[in-house]
């Protein structure tokens, strides 16, 4: 079965403190993305990640890629609150036919 | 330039009746996919097109299906409906392999 994880679920952090969040995918995947969801909003894309080793920054945060062992994170640098929001990585697969399948999310609480 | 634009926004139905849903790409992008998104959980793929062919397809039952326009619009159609299909339809559109834009999304609640 194809799964995405992510870990933490849930994730409260002071601003200015640093913190990554984990994306596990059980199969071998051409590309993975980030996605940010604001309450009732829809989603905004962060990045996109093509290959192994790949590491993509823009502002405070930072995605990288190791498609050995199927992760990939997006590390925070110095919060700050306009960053709470819940982040969804996503992963394009291949089997018979295309497939995108989006982890469980981590919903992010920045405190001021 | 416009987004990705859904209509209608909201929409309220009843079990057995059927519905469409419509998308518009943003200029230029060829792909469009759908998406349900239930509140607190991440979006599950339904269908992907590109250039009015099915590209990828999710584990969603036959009475979910979609097509796709020569100016690349979309429809996604959902026959027999079920309290369970109440949820966030998102709309995607992109140049393919890259990031896809999502739309507001159509609000379907089921009765």
């Amino acid at each position: 079965e194809l799964k995405v994880e992510q870990n933490p679920l849930f994730l409260s952090m002071q601003e200015g403190k640093n913190y990554t969040i984990y994306c596990n995918y059980s199969t071998t995947s051409d590309r993975l993305y980030w996605y940010r969801q604001d309450p009732g909003k829809s989603l905004e894309s962060l990045f996109v990640l093509l290959s192994n080793g790949a590491v993509k920054q823009e502002g405070r945060l930072m995605a990288s890629l190791d498609t050995k062992a199927r992760l990939s994170t997006l590390h925070i640098t110095a919060a700050v609150h306009d960053l709470s929001a819940t982040y969804f990585c996503a992963v394009e697969v291949f089997s018979g036919t295309y497939k995108y399948i989006f982890g469980t999310g981590t919903r992010l609480k920045v405190l001021a | 330039d416009a987004g990705v634009t859904q209509s209608p926004t909201h929409l309220i139905k009843t079990r057995g009746q059927h519905v469409t849903l419509r998308c518009s790409p943003i200029s230029g992008h060829k792909s469009v996919s759908w998406y349900q998104q239930v509140l607190g959980q991440g979006p599950q793929f339904i269908f992907q097109y590109y250039e009015k062919e099915e590209r990828g397809r999710g584990n969603f039952p036959d009475r979910f299906s979609a097509r796709q326009f020569p100016n690349y619009s979309s429809e996604l159609n959902v026959n027999a409906l079920l309290l369970g299909d109440s949820a966030l339809y998102l709309c995607a559109s992109s140049l393919l392999g890259q990031p896809q834009h999502f739309g507001d999304g159509t609000r379907l609640s089921i009765l």
